[in-house]
C-alpha cells in the first residue's frame, strides 16, 4: 500500500535561512513523487516532481527536493527563504494501476519571520 | 495557455439546498478529479472522471456526484447541504495517460459554505 508521511505540520524559519520540509513514503511500487504549495485560499501549484529520473529534483522559486530510496524519503529543501514562500506544502506520491492514484500529505504549514 | 477554470470561486448555501460547482479543465487535459478540502480532513478525493465516465471515487455518501461533458468540463453536486459539507473544493486536470506521470493543474478552488 502507498503512504505518505509529511514529518512537520508546522515549520519556522528567517528569512534568508534555509528551509527543509520533510517527507517520508511507502509505495510497493516505483513511486512518482510530487511537492505542491498552496498560498492562502488558492489552488495547488506544482513545484517539483520525480519520476523516475535524477533523484536530484529542481523546481520553481529555487526549490528542490532529492529522492532517496534507501531511506524513502523526498524532502524539499530551498537555501534561503523569503517572505513569499509562506505557504502550505504538500507532498504527494502517486503510483499507476490502471490510472494513476495520488495520496497526498496532510501538508506543513511554512512560516517565514522577518 | 489558460489554467484550470472553477466556478463560482464563492458560494453561501443553506442546509438542505443543493450545489452545483463548475470545472473547465486545460485545453487538452482529458481527466478531471475533484478535492474537498478542510482544516479537520485535509484533502480527500472525491472523484476522478476520464472520456466522459467515471473513473476513481473516494469515500463520500451518495450526496456527492459529478459528470463530465464531452468538452471534458466536468460538474459536481452536492444535495441535502450539511454543515460539514462547508469547505474548499478543489478541481484538477491532467492530460492523457501519457506513460509519465505529469501530476495535476490546479484551479484556485470553490470555497462553499453551508449555514
Amino acid at each position: 500500500a502507498q503512504s505518505v508521511t509529511q514529518l512537520d505540520s508546522h515549520v519556522s524559519v528567517s528569512e534568508g535561512t534555509p528551509v527543509l520540509l520533510r517527507c517520508n513514503y511507502s509505495s510497493s511500487y516505483s513511486p512518482s513523487l510530487f511537492w505542491y504549495v498552496q498560498h492562502p485560499n488558492k489552488g495547488l501549484q506544482l513545484l517539483l516532481k520525480y519520476t523516475s529520473a535524477a533523484t536530484l529534483v529542481k523546481g520553481i522559486n529555487g526549490f528542490e527536493a532529492e529522492f532517496k530510496k534507501s531511506e524513502t524519503s523526498f524532502h524539499l529543501t530551498k537555501p534561503s527563504a523569503h517572505m513569499s514562500d509562506a505557504a502550505e506544502y504538500f507532498c504527494v506520491v502517486s503510483h499507476f494501476s490502471g490510472t494513476y492514484k495520488y495520496i497526498f500529505g496532510t501538508g506543513t504549514r511554512l512560516k517565514v519571520l522577518a | 495557455k489558460a489554467g484550470v477554470t472553477q466556478t463560482p470561486r464563492y458560494l453561501i448555501k443553506t442546509r438542505g439546498q443543493q450545489v452545483t460547482l463548475s470545472c473547465s479543465p486545460i485545453s487538452g487535459h482529458r481527466s478531471v478529479s475533484w478535492y474537498q478540502q478542510t482544516p479537520g480532513q485535509g484533502l480527500q478525493f472525491l472523484f476522478e472522471y476520464f472520456s466522459e465516465t467515471q473513473r476513481n471515487k473516494g469515500n463520500f455518501p451518495g450526496r456527492f456526484s459529478g459528470r463530465q461533458f464531452s468538452n471534458s468540463r466536468s460538474e459536481m453536486n452536492v444535495s441535502t447541504l450539511e454543515l460539514g459539507d462547508s469547505a474548499l473544493y478543489l478541481c484538477a486536470s491532467s492530460p492523457v495517460n501519457s506513460g509519465t506521470d505529469d501530476g495535476y493543474t490546479f484551479g484556485s478552488g470553490t470555497r462553499l459554505t453551508v449555514v
